[in-house]
């Protein structure tokens, strides 16, 4: 079984430019996550899809930040304007619908680097 | 709003020792916990998961313990190995309005083991 797919793995921009991240999750994956890791610390919550609907943005900066997921499947995450403080790495996780098992299962991460 | 502490921040033991990574949350109504291992540079890969009506999880050398009514779980570990050095979370999935396992999964800072030959 294929696991969470994220790309790029790394990234390096200037401040005030932006950047796209993309997650494939496990496929018949109803939940999808995108956390923010700092380094240093565990991960943020940033936004939590239930198939293609918002289940919890409440940590998400919606001044810079956006993300979709497109027909319940594939996400895409947004920051523009990037800030020094965005430089993390970037975690997508999915798990099932709540009648199979919530166990989550993360990718790689994209690791971010802002100058 | 869920707060997740683990203990100790960093531990460097002998290899072959057993050891004890501690992780306590503010609310227990939790839907369950989740044991995860990060090596650096990499993502986080699932070690145990334990429903909240469960006490404990074995898989291996790891065992996971859960009191959710003191707000505690314990990652076991035996017989430790080099292999073994990475960062270890904790996360609960809280319950949602409706008592569905929708709730988001809160993580704590996590402990960095190191285990010397």
């Amino acid at each position: 079984e294929a696991g969470v797919a994220q790309s790029p793995r790394y990234k390096i921009i200037e401040k005030r430019q932006s950047v796209a991240f993309w997650c494939n999750p496990i496929s018949g994956h109803a939940t999808l996550y995108w956390y923010q890791q700092i380094l240093g610390q565990g991960p943020k919550l940033l936004i939590q899809f239930q198939n293609n609907g918002v289940v919890d943005d409440s940590q998400l900066p919606k001044d810079r930040f956006s993300a979709e997921r497109l027909k319940g499947v594939d996400s895409t995450l947004k920051i523009q304007p990037a800030k020094l403080e965005d430089s993390a790495v970037y975690l997508c996780a999915s798990s099932p619908g709540r009648r199979v098992g919530t166990e989550a299962f993360f990718g790689q991460g994209t690791r971010l680097t802002v100058v | 709003k869920q707060e997740v502490t683990q203990i100790p921040a960093a531990l460097s033991v002998p290899e072959g020792e057993n050891l004890v990574l501690n992780c306590s949350f503010t609310d227990s109504a939790i839907y369950n916990l989740q044991w995860f291992r990060q090596d650096p540079g990499k993502g986080l890969t699932s070690l145990l998961l334990i429903q909240s009506s469960q006490r404990e999880q074995t898989s291996g050398r790891l065992n996971a313990s859960l009191d959710k009514s003191s707000g505690r779980s314990t990652l076991y570990i035996a017989a430790s190995q080099p292999g073994d050095s990475a960062t270890y979370l904790c996360a609960v999935r809280g319950l949602n309005a409706g008592g569905t396992s929708y709730g988001k999964l809160t993580f704590g800072q996590g402990t960095i083991l190191t285990v010397h030959p």
